[in-house]
């Protein structure tokens, strides 16, 4: 069963900080992880991704890191702003496109 | 269109209801899928698209579910009989084709409330 986890259900830091936004995976078979946002009442918007053969992806404001020994992965956001506040999701993608999501993170940024 | 267009955004059956959505994907996205969020913030995947073709339909409960997606109509998620374990938001993403790392748009999803 390949699995993604998220352990921490909500995080709440200071606008200007750095987020991290942590994930735990089973498995070592996969192409790629996906992060996603979601405010309430809208469906999950994409933010970033990494494959199996990089261990960081930046974009903007948004960089993920990928430890395969440890199979965490993490999404730093900095700096923080309170737009930022929403649910995370990470999200594998296994056989077939098929998305497998963590349980999220409710991250609040206060300003 | 640019964005995937869910509809309706809420419905509400009885029990033992027909309950059907609609999912107008971004133009040109050849895949569509279709998730189930039961509890606040648990996605379960039911079926994948390619065209008109059923990709992956391994989500799929075996009775009471059926999808489609034909050539110039929204895709369609139906649930016949309805029961109360059906109360979900139904989500539905699609993405331009099928390979690793390329990303899921999703549409603001149908709240289904079965009472």
């Amino acid at each position: 069963d390949q699995q993604v986890k998220q352990n921490s259900p909500s995080l709440s830091v200071q606008e200007g900080r750095i987020s991290i936004l942590n994930c735990d995976y089973t498995n070592s078979m996969f192409d790629y992880f996906l992060w996603y946002k979601k405010y309430p009442a809208e469906g999950p918007t994409f933010l970033i991704s990494i494959s199996s053969i990089k261990d960081k992806n930046e974009d903007g404001r948004f960089t993920v890191f990928l430890n395969k020994s440890a199979k965490h992965l993490s999404l730093h956001i900095v700096p923080s702003q309170p737009g930022d506040s929403a649910v995370y999701f990470c999200a594998r993608e296994t056989s077939g496109s098929r998305l497998t999501f963590g349980e999220g993170t409710q991250l609040t940024v206060n300003p | 269109g640019e964005e995937v267009a869910q509809t309706p955004k809420h419905l509400v059956r009885g029990e033992g209801q027909k309950a059907k959505l609609y999912c107008a994907p971004i133009k040109g996205h050849s895949y569509v899928f279709w998730y189930q969020q039961v509890l606040k913030n648990e996605f379960k995947f039911l079926i994948s698209f390619q065209n008109e073709n059923v990709f992956d339909e391994t989500g799929m409960p075996k009775e009471r579910f059926s999808a489609k997606c034909l050539p110039n109509s929204p895709c369609s998620l139906e649930i016949q009989a309805t029961k109360l374990e059906d109360s979900a938001v139904y989500f539905c993403a699609s993405s331009q084709s099928q390979g690793p790392g390329q990303p899921q748009h999703f549409g603001d999803g149908t709240r289904l409330s079965i009472l």
